[in-house]
């Protein structure tokens, strides 16, 4: 099992709708959750953290955590042709160390 | 402001042969990360320095060896280069390594024929 689940997708929704993105983790201690977006050819961008339970909302995006699950999800609202990206769900694992863990990242299109 | 800058940029190398992937930044952040990204794989760690003087294994360690030079500046050898280790490679640096919010250079895209 990874340590860091996520759908490789592709994830494709039209211009306007909501896209769900979905992560797993597997360190019951983790306490630190990101997502990170990475066009093609280029480096992750943070775009959302979040550290306690419950839903974070910035703009049109939502992050949601339940740690019971051990799940966190990004919500994009009014998605557009430029949310077409690799999303990368990445978790602090406390257990041996502090260190980033990435998942293998969702492929979203976003049809115009 | 440059954020984080790795050098170089695109490497063809020889199997067997050896090489220095550098990195360096400016934001006076304490902690710094190798990571490799291969398709369908996502990021891995290949080490990170949680603060100068300080380096520890990440996930895919071997055949990697690092120096974390100074505050600024972190290294990545590859002392006998592999097919294997084709791959783009990423620097980050954070303000510590549970701060969480990673900074990315632009990226190294290696190929060892």
């Amino acid at each position: 099992q990874k340590e860091v689940e996520q759908n490789s997708g592709p994830l494709s929704v039209p211009e306007g709708a909501i896209a769900s993105l979905n992560c797993t983790y597997s360190d019951r201690g983790s306490q630190s959750f990101f997502w990170y977006r990475q066009y093609s050819g280029k480096s992750p961008e943070l775009i959302m953290s979040i550290y306690s339970n419950g839903d974070k909302e910035d703009g049109r995006f939502t992050a949601q955590l339940n740690k019971a699950s051990q799940y966190v999800s990004l919500l994009i609202r009014d998605s557009q042709p430029s949310d077409s990206a690799t999303y990368l769900c990445a978790v602090i694992r406390h257990t041996g160390g502090f260190k980033t863990i990435f998942g293998a990242g969702t492929r979203l299109f976003v049809k115009a | 402001n440059a954020g984080v800058t790795q050098t170089p940029k695109f490497q063809v190398l020889k199997t067997g042969q050896s090489m220095t992937l550098q990195c360096a930044q400016d934001m006076n952040h304490n902690s710094m990360y190798w990571y490799r990204q291969d398709p369908g794989m996502g990021l891995r760690l290949i080490y990170y320095s949680a603060s100068e003087g300080t380096t520890d294994k990440g996930e895919v360690p071997n055949g990697y060896n690092v120096s974390r030079l100074n505050k600024r500046e972190f290294s990545l050898r590859l002392e006998s280069a592999a097919p294997s280790q084709t791959s783009v490679y990423f620097c980050a640096s954070s303000v510590s390594r549970n701060t969480g919010e990673l900074f990315f250079g632009e990226g190294s895209r290696l190929t060892v024929l």
